[in-house]
Protein backbone atom coordinates (compact mmCIF):
# COMPACT_ATOMS: atom_id res chain seq x y z
CA UNK A 1 0.00 0.00 0.00
CA UNK A 2 1.24 3.34 -0.90
CA UNK A 3 -0.33 5.14 2.67
CA UNK A 4 -1.56 8.32 1.78
CA UNK A 5 -0.22 10.54 -1.08
CA UNK A 6 -0.18 14.14 -1.49
CA UNK A 7 0.43 16.18 -4.77
CA UNK A 8 1.94 18.58 -5.29
CA UNK A 9 4.90 18.31 -2.59
CA UNK A 10 5.71 22.51 -3.13
CA UNK A 11 3.53 25.03 -4.70
CA UNK A 12 4.17 28.72 -5.15
CA UNK A 13 0.79 30.92 -5.97
CA UNK A 14 0.02 34.08 -6.78
CA UNK A 15 -2.65 36.01 -4.78
CA UNK A 16 -6.20 35.27 -6.42
CA UNK A 17 -5.05 32.04 -7.94
CA UNK A 18 -6.65 29.09 -7.46
CA UNK A 19 -5.60 25.29 -7.32
CA UNK A 20 -6.55 21.79 -6.34
CA UNK A 21 -4.67 19.64 -3.71
CA UNK A 22 -4.79 16.30 -4.41
CA UNK A 23 -4.81 13.71 -1.54
CA UNK A 24 -5.86 9.74 -2.43
CA UNK A 25 -5.13 7.02 0.13
CA UNK A 26 -5.80 3.27 -0.57
CA UNK A 27 -6.48 1.97 2.53
CA UNK A 28 -10.58 1.65 2.01
CA UNK A 29 -10.20 4.37 4.70
CA UNK A 30 -13.73 5.91 5.39
CA UNK A 31 -12.21 8.84 6.80
CA UNK A 32 -10.50 11.48 5.37
CA UNK A 33 -9.33 14.88 6.82
CA UNK A 34 -7.07 18.21 5.88
CA UNK A 35 -5.31 19.86 8.06
CA UNK A 36 -3.15 23.19 7.95
CA UNK A 37 -0.10 23.51 9.94
CA UNK A 38 1.77 27.24 10.37
CA UNK A 39 4.93 28.02 12.23
CA UNK A 40 5.03 27.45 15.86
CA UNK A 41 1.45 26.34 16.03
CA UNK A 42 0.27 22.23 15.93
CA UNK A 43 -2.16 21.38 13.07
CA UNK A 44 -5.67 22.83 13.17
CA UNK A 45 -8.70 20.89 10.96
CA UNK A 46 -9.88 22.35 8.22
CA UNK A 47 -12.31 20.71 6.45
CA UNK A 48 -13.11 16.46 7.26
CA UNK A 49 -15.19 13.84 5.43
CA UNK A 50 -16.45 10.33 6.96
CA UNK A 51 -17.28 9.06 3.42
CA UNK A 52 -18.24 9.31 -0.36
CA UNK A 53 -20.43 11.89 -0.49
CA UNK A 54 -20.13 13.95 3.05
CA UNK A 55 -18.22 16.61 3.94
CA UNK A 56 -18.37 19.08 7.01
CA UNK A 57 -15.85 21.58 8.18
CA UNK A 58 -13.41 21.51 10.77
CA UNK A 59 -11.67 24.97 12.57
CA UNK A 60 -10.76 26.54 9.79
CA UNK A 61 -12.49 25.98 6.96
CA UNK A 62 -12.88 29.55 4.86
CA UNK A 63 -10.84 30.06 1.77
CA UNK A 64 -11.41 26.26 1.30
CA UNK A 65 -13.45 23.61 -0.16
CA UNK A 66 -13.35 20.26 -0.19
CA UNK A 67 -15.84 17.09 -2.31
CA UNK A 68 -15.37 13.66 -1.60
CA UNK A 69 -16.40 11.57 -4.83
CA UNK A 70 -14.84 8.74 -4.00
CA UNK A 71 -13.28 6.44 -1.13
CA UNK A 72 -9.21 7.03 -2.22
CA UNK A 73 -10.04 10.79 -3.07
CA UNK A 74 -10.39 13.98 -1.16
CA UNK A 75 -9.29 17.42 -3.51
CA UNK A 76 -8.92 20.74 -1.41
CA UNK A 77 -9.48 23.46 -3.32
CA UNK A 78 -8.76 27.22 -2.66
CA UNK A 79 -10.48 29.03 -4.85
CA UNK A 80 -8.53 32.56 -4.72
CA UNK A 81 -4.97 32.45 -2.88
CA UNK A 82 -4.38 35.00 -0.42
CA UNK A 83 -1.12 35.23 1.63
CA UNK A 84 -2.18 34.24 5.10
CA UNK A 85 -3.49 30.54 3.68
CA UNK A 86 0.75 30.13 3.62
CA UNK A 87 1.08 26.95 5.43
CA UNK A 88 2.10 23.07 5.42
CA UNK A 89 -1.03 21.53 4.30
CA UNK A 90 -1.66 18.01 5.54
CA UNK A 91 -4.05 15.18 4.38
CA UNK A 92 -5.03 12.22 7.17
CA UNK A 93 -7.17 9.05 6.79
CA UNK A 94 -8.57 6.66 9.42
CA UNK A 95 -10.62 3.35 8.97
CA UNK A 96 -13.86 4.45 10.84
CA UNK A 97 -16.45 7.47 9.68
CA UNK A 98 -15.80 8.88 12.46
CA UNK A 99 -12.12 9.26 14.09
CA UNK A 100 -13.23 7.74 17.36
CA UNK A 101 -10.86 4.85 18.55
CA UNK A 102 -8.93 4.99 15.11
CA UNK A 103 -5.41 5.74 14.44
CA UNK A 104 -4.87 8.86 11.79
CA UNK A 105 -2.41 8.20 9.27
CA UNK A 106 -1.22 11.53 7.52
CA UNK A 107 0.26 12.41 3.99
CA UNK A 108 3.98 13.71 3.33
CA UNK A 109 1.99 17.52 3.14
CA UNK A 110 2.32 20.31 0.77
CA UNK A 111 4.33 23.29 1.20
CA UNK A 112 2.14 26.05 -0.18
CA UNK A 113 3.61 29.81 -0.66
CA UNK A 114 1.34 32.65 -1.62
CA UNK A 115 2.54 35.81 -2.48
CA UNK B 1 -13.14 24.64 23.42
CA UNK B 2 -10.31 22.02 24.58
CA UNK B 3 -7.26 23.06 25.32
CA UNK B 4 -4.03 21.00 24.69
CA UNK B 5 -0.83 21.59 26.03
CA UNK B 6 2.61 20.50 25.27
CA UNK B 7 5.65 20.80 27.95
CA UNK B 8 8.37 21.84 27.63
CA UNK B 9 7.95 23.66 24.73
CA UNK B 10 11.64 23.10 23.62
CA UNK B 11 13.86 20.39 24.75
CA UNK B 12 18.14 19.87 23.82
CA UNK B 13 19.21 17.07 25.20
CA UNK B 14 22.54 15.43 24.99
CA UNK B 15 22.62 11.89 22.87
CA UNK B 16 22.17 8.79 25.62
CA UNK B 17 20.15 10.94 28.13
CA UNK B 18 16.55 10.33 28.61
CA UNK B 19 13.23 12.74 28.94
CA UNK B 20 9.55 13.00 29.54
CA UNK B 21 7.40 14.80 27.50
CA UNK B 22 3.99 15.42 28.87
CA UNK B 23 0.81 17.07 27.17
CA UNK B 24 -2.36 18.19 29.44
CA UNK B 25 -6.12 18.53 28.37
CA UNK B 26 -8.69 20.55 29.73
CA UNK B 27 -11.44 17.98 29.24
CA UNK B 28 -12.63 14.25 28.65
CA UNK B 29 -11.44 12.83 25.53
CA UNK B 30 -11.96 9.53 23.92
CA UNK B 31 -8.69 8.68 22.81
CA UNK B 32 -5.12 10.30 22.32
CA UNK B 33 -2.33 9.85 19.58
CA UNK B 34 1.54 10.92 19.97
CA UNK B 35 3.09 11.66 16.72
CA UNK B 36 6.87 12.43 15.67
CA UNK B 37 7.32 14.96 13.41
CA UNK B 38 10.70 14.74 11.86
CA UNK B 39 13.15 17.02 10.35
CA UNK B 40 11.99 16.63 7.07
CA UNK B 41 7.93 17.83 8.42
CA UNK B 42 6.81 14.12 7.94
CA UNK B 43 4.53 12.84 10.78
CA UNK B 44 4.70 9.50 11.88
CA UNK B 45 2.42 7.87 14.25
CA UNK B 46 3.87 6.86 17.64
CA UNK B 47 1.32 5.96 20.37
CA UNK B 48 -2.21 4.72 19.98
CA UNK B 49 -3.20 5.09 23.56
CA UNK B 50 -6.69 6.03 25.42
CA UNK B 51 -5.45 4.77 28.34
CA UNK B 52 -2.72 3.01 30.18
CA UNK B 53 0.61 1.98 29.12
CA UNK B 54 2.62 1.25 26.09
CA UNK B 55 5.87 0.72 24.93
CA UNK B 56 8.03 0.43 21.25
CA UNK B 57 11.27 0.15 21.70
CA UNK B 58 13.41 3.33 23.68
CA UNK B 59 9.70 5.09 23.38
CA UNK B 60 6.59 4.28 26.13
CA UNK B 61 3.89 6.85 26.85
CA UNK B 62 1.29 6.32 29.52
CA UNK B 63 -2.14 8.12 29.65
CA UNK B 64 -3.64 8.66 32.62
CA UNK B 65 -7.66 9.57 30.95
CA UNK B 66 -9.06 10.79 34.83
CA UNK B 67 -6.40 13.04 34.88
CA UNK B 68 -6.71 14.51 31.94
CA UNK B 69 -2.71 13.58 30.66
CA UNK B 70 -0.53 12.27 29.00
CA UNK B 71 3.27 11.19 29.39
CA UNK B 72 5.94 10.13 26.93
CA UNK B 73 9.24 8.84 27.81
CA UNK B 74 12.12 8.73 25.59
CA UNK B 75 15.27 6.39 26.50
CA UNK B 76 18.47 6.75 25.21
CA UNK B 77 18.03 8.95 22.69
CA UNK B 78 19.21 9.36 19.81
CA UNK B 79 20.09 12.11 17.05
CA UNK B 80 17.01 10.83 15.02
CA UNK B 81 14.81 11.16 17.33
CA UNK B 82 15.11 15.03 16.60
CA UNK B 83 12.15 16.70 15.91
CA UNK B 84 8.50 18.02 16.89
CA UNK B 85 6.61 15.61 19.33
CA UNK B 86 3.14 16.12 19.13
CA UNK B 87 0.06 15.15 21.14
CA UNK B 88 -3.41 15.20 19.71
CA UNK B 89 -6.71 14.08 21.50
CA UNK B 90 -9.87 13.29 20.27
CA UNK B 91 -12.37 15.19 20.94
CA UNK B 92 -16.12 15.91 19.91
CA UNK B 93 -16.10 18.88 18.30
CA UNK B 94 -19.46 20.67 17.06
CA UNK B 95 -21.61 17.86 15.50
CA UNK B 96 -22.11 13.94 16.00
CA UNK B 97 -18.30 13.24 14.60
CA UNK B 98 -15.20 13.16 16.53
CA UNK B 99 -12.34 15.27 15.71
CA UNK B 100 -8.19 15.28 16.46
CA UNK B 101 -7.10 18.64 18.07
CA UNK B 102 -3.20 18.58 18.23
CA UNK B 103 -1.19 20.40 20.56
CA UNK B 104 1.61 22.94 20.00
CA UNK B 105 4.27 20.36 20.33
CA UNK B 106 7.35 19.77 22.28
CA UNK B 107 11.07 20.57 19.66
CA UNK B 108 13.87 17.95 20.60
CA UNK B 109 17.54 18.52 19.49
CA UNK B 110 19.61 15.75 19.97
CA UNK B 111 22.80 16.69 20.40
CA UNK B 112 25.98 14.03 19.56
Amino acid sequence: NAGVTQTPKFQVLKTGQSMTLQCAQDMNHEYMSWYRQDPGMGLRLIHYSVGAGITDQGEVPNGYNVSRSTTEDFPLRLLSAAPPQTSVYFCASSPEGTVSSYEQYFGPGTRLTVT
Amino acid sequence: GIQVEQSPPDLILQEGANSTLRCNFSDSVNNLQWFHQNPWGQLINLFYIPSGTKQNGRLSATTVATERYSLLYISSSQTTDSGVYFCAVEWRYGGATNKLIFGTGTLLAVQP
